[in-house]
């Protein structure tokens, strides 16, 4: 199975902050790679497919970028609403994997 | 709108069974692969299994395999998750989530269902 690993796992950081957070898989996907948003006792939220495409209704602070075997999702510009948890998933292969999670704590 | 609404989850006993449910409307629910996906407490998310369109094809992660069994019945646009042999592992929130047409991401999900093993 390919295995996702995030970095970091927690992150602080304030309102207005540009934020970054890694995945790398640990074989090529291609470009295969897909981020969500999770918040407490709520169920996940598709932000980005396909590493860059922004799921319809996403704000556009949110993106996405790589290939092959490291990948960024970055927010330009942290607001209130986006502290949360958030995971990668690879959709190269019928045996779908999760990152562990990246979890954005307010400063 | 989209709405997945599961049911079934529970307290269940190391070795029981349990059969999921999850009520879709808002969407031609035959016209799209489904899925279950679950999240132990206080863990990450992790992909339990697919089901296509007609159910033709079927895909497990490989701690479930031959314990699990993924089913639908589109007529009454309804996903199920049999569930045998239960662990104490096997104890997470199960979501049903559908897949996108774009590929094999989750667009929409439902609220979950817990599901406890434990004696």
């Amino acid at each position: 199975d390919i295995q996702m690993t995030q970095s970091p796992s927690t992150l602080s950081a304030s309102v207005g902050d540009r934020v970054t957070i890694t995945c790398r898989a640990s074989q090529s996907i291609s470009s295969w790679l897909a981020w969500y948003q999770q918040k407490p006792g709520k169920a996940p939220k598709l932000l980005i497919y396909r590493a860059s495409r922004l799921e319809s209704g996403v704000p556009s602070r949110f993106s996405g970028s790589g290939s092959g075997t490291e990948f960024t999702l970055t927010i330009s510009s942290l607001q209130p609403d986006d502290f949360a948890t958030y995971y990668c998933q690879q959709h190269n292969s019928y045996s779908l994997t999760f990152g562990g999670g990246t979890k954005v704590e307010i400063k | 709108e989209v709405q997945l609404v599961e049911s079934g989850g529970g307290l269940v006993q190391p070795g029981g069974s349990l059969t999921l449910s999850c009520a879709a409307s808002g969407f031609t629910f035959s016209s799209y692969w489904m899925s279950w996906v679950r999240q132990a407490p206080g863990k990450g998310l992790e992909w339990v299994a697919n089901i296509k369109q007609d159910g033709s094809e079927k895909y497990y992660v490989d701690s479930v395999k031959g314990r699990f069994t993924i089913s639908r019945d589109n007529a009454k646009n309804s996903l199920y998750l049999q569930m045998n042999s239960l662990r104490a592992e096997d104890t997470a929130v199960y979501y049903c989530a559908r897949r996108s047409a774009a590929g094999t991401v989750f667009d929409h999900w439902g609220q979950g269902t817990l599901v406890t093993v434990s004696s």
